[in-house]
């Protein structure tokens, strides 16, 4: 079965880090682009990060440019999200896609909650 | 950044009737290679969002006949011949064509 699986969200304090992971099982995720998109409580659905399939080129949002990296290790097939100087504005539940061309994403993970908090 | 606009922001129908979400963006998603990269997502409660159409009219196998997507340029429609109760949820749009990539604000559809 083609599915992804998040992890590593937490509650974190403000300027603390976390890494996400998107385990992917059906599929190699060497054979597609793979995205970050996250929704906050309540809210509609953000663009975060993307990575291109031979990961020569990543992308973010200008809103977690210089915070966030996103990355991916293929022998694992397991994509990250490493967040950095977290904000009050970042929680939100992040979800892991598989691009099938052009930014449609055609399979979504549960997703995973972050929360930044004192 | 591409600007997406979704209207209405919610619907009330009755099985069986038909619905209609409008999506306007600020810059054509008409790609110089001929496709327009523009997609709909549904997030059902309390669930992960799924593909619904990809570049404007095309259905993602498994989804029924009853949901069309159509437009061109800056403006798109997605319409639902007959809601059925399972269609209840919040409907996305989203621009494929250019980073940031962009989504609508949502259209919550529910049943009367």
């Amino acid at each position: 079965e083609v599915q992804l699986v998040e992890s590593g969200g937490d509650l974190v304090q403000p300027g603390g880090s976390l890494r996400l992971s998107c385990a992917a099982s059906g599929f190699s995720l060497s054979s597609h682009w793979m995205q970050w998109v996250r929704q906050a409580p309540g809210k509609g659905l953000v663009w975060v990060s993307r990575i291109s399939n031979d990961m020569r080129t990543t992308e973010h949002a200008a809103s977690v440019q210089g915070r966030f990296t996103i990355s991916r290790d293929d022998a694992k097939n397991t994509m990250y999200l490493q967040m950095r100087s977290l904000r009050s504005d970042d929680t939100a539940v992040y979800y892991c896609v598989r691009d099938s061309g052009w930014n449609a994403y055609d399979i979504w993970g549960q997703g995973t909650m972050v929360t930044v908090s004192s | 950044d591409i600007v997406m606009t979704q209207t209405p922001l919610s619907l009330s129908v009755t099985p069986g009737q038909p619905a209609s979400i409008s999506c306007k963006s600020s810059q054509s998603l008409l790609h110089r290679g001929g496709k327009t990269y523009l997609h709909w997502y549904l997030q059902r409660p309390g669930q992960s969002p799924q593909l619904l159409i990809y570049e404007v009219s095309r259905r993602l196998p498994g989804v029924p006949d009853r949901f069309s997507g159509s437009g061109s340029g800056t403006d798109f429609t997605l319409e639902i011949s007959r809601v059925d109760a399972e269609d209840v949820g919040i409907y996305y749009c989203m621009q494929g064509i250019q980073v940031p990539l962009t989504f609508g604000g949502g259209t919550k559809v529910e049943i009367k």
